[in-house]
């Protein structure tokens, strides 16, 4: 059974960058699209976007084209989110999540990550 | 951008009552590509509905969606302890704007 594990809770102060790591293990990893979604304090879930690590290229919403770059590393079977210019408003739980479908970003989500706090204080 | 509704916001039942949210898209959702989720406090969310009527692997069968278009419903038949959390819906049709609803909290009346 595949499981995603996070890296650790973050502090980071607004303007700065901050890298998440998510390393799957227990199963097939390239084929499979990794998205992260967030969630702010008490908020609902928003996704940021995807990737197909043996494709490696990323979709994004919208919203954090230009300040989210999702990268993953097939050797290590490890997908990156990296945001930058952080804002207080960018305080998080962070998650990463499988899609269901292989070759498929835009997909229902069957394994999650435990989360990561990123939070974004001066 | 395909914009989620949720009602009610918030649902107070009694355990072996019976659950009905609701989810409204403000187009079309393509292909049924609606899933629903379930979120407990400090834990990440877990899917139980995918193509808006197929149960995830290991879900009850008390769960049950059903939909297509811009409506859809999730149905919970008898209401267990363990049910009462957060519910969210989330359409994947739409590429590259994934979006999900703002969420159905059940509660125990």
């Amino acid at each position: 059974q595949v499981q995603l594990v996070q890296s650790g809770a973050e502090v980071k102060k607004p303007g700065s960058s901050v890298k998440v790591s998510c390393k799957a293990s227990g199963g097939t990893f390239s084929s499979y699209a990794i998205s992260w979604v967030r969630q702010a304090p008490g908020q609902g879930l928003e996704w940021m976007g995807g990737i197909i690590p043996i494709f490696g290229t990323a979709n994004y919403a919208q919203k954090f084209q230009g300040r989210v770059t999702i990268t993953a590393d097939e050797s290590t079977s490890t997908a990156y989110m990296e945001l930058s210019s952080l804002r207080s408003e960018d305080t998080a739980v962070y998650y990463c999540a499988r899609g269901r479908s292989i070759t498929m970003i835009e997909d229902a989500f069957d394994i999650w990550g435990q989360g990561t706090m990123v939070t974004v204080s001066s | 951008e395909i914009v989620l509704t949720q009602s009610p916001g918030t649902l107070s039942l009694s355990p072996g009552e019976r659950a009905t949210l609701s989810c409204r898209a403000s187009q079309s959702v393509s292909s049924s590509y609606l899933a629903w989720y379930q979120q407990k406090p400090g834990q990440a969310p877990r899917l139980l509905i995918y193509g808006a009527s197929s149960r995830a692997t290991g879900i009850p069968d008390r769960f049950s969606g059903s939909g297509s278009g811009t409506d859809f419903t999730l149905t919970i038949s008898r209401l267990e302890p363990e049910d009462f959390a957060v519910y969210y819906c989330q359409q994947y049709g739409s590429s590259p704007q994934l979006t999900f609803g703002g969420g159905t909290k059940v509660e125990i009346k």
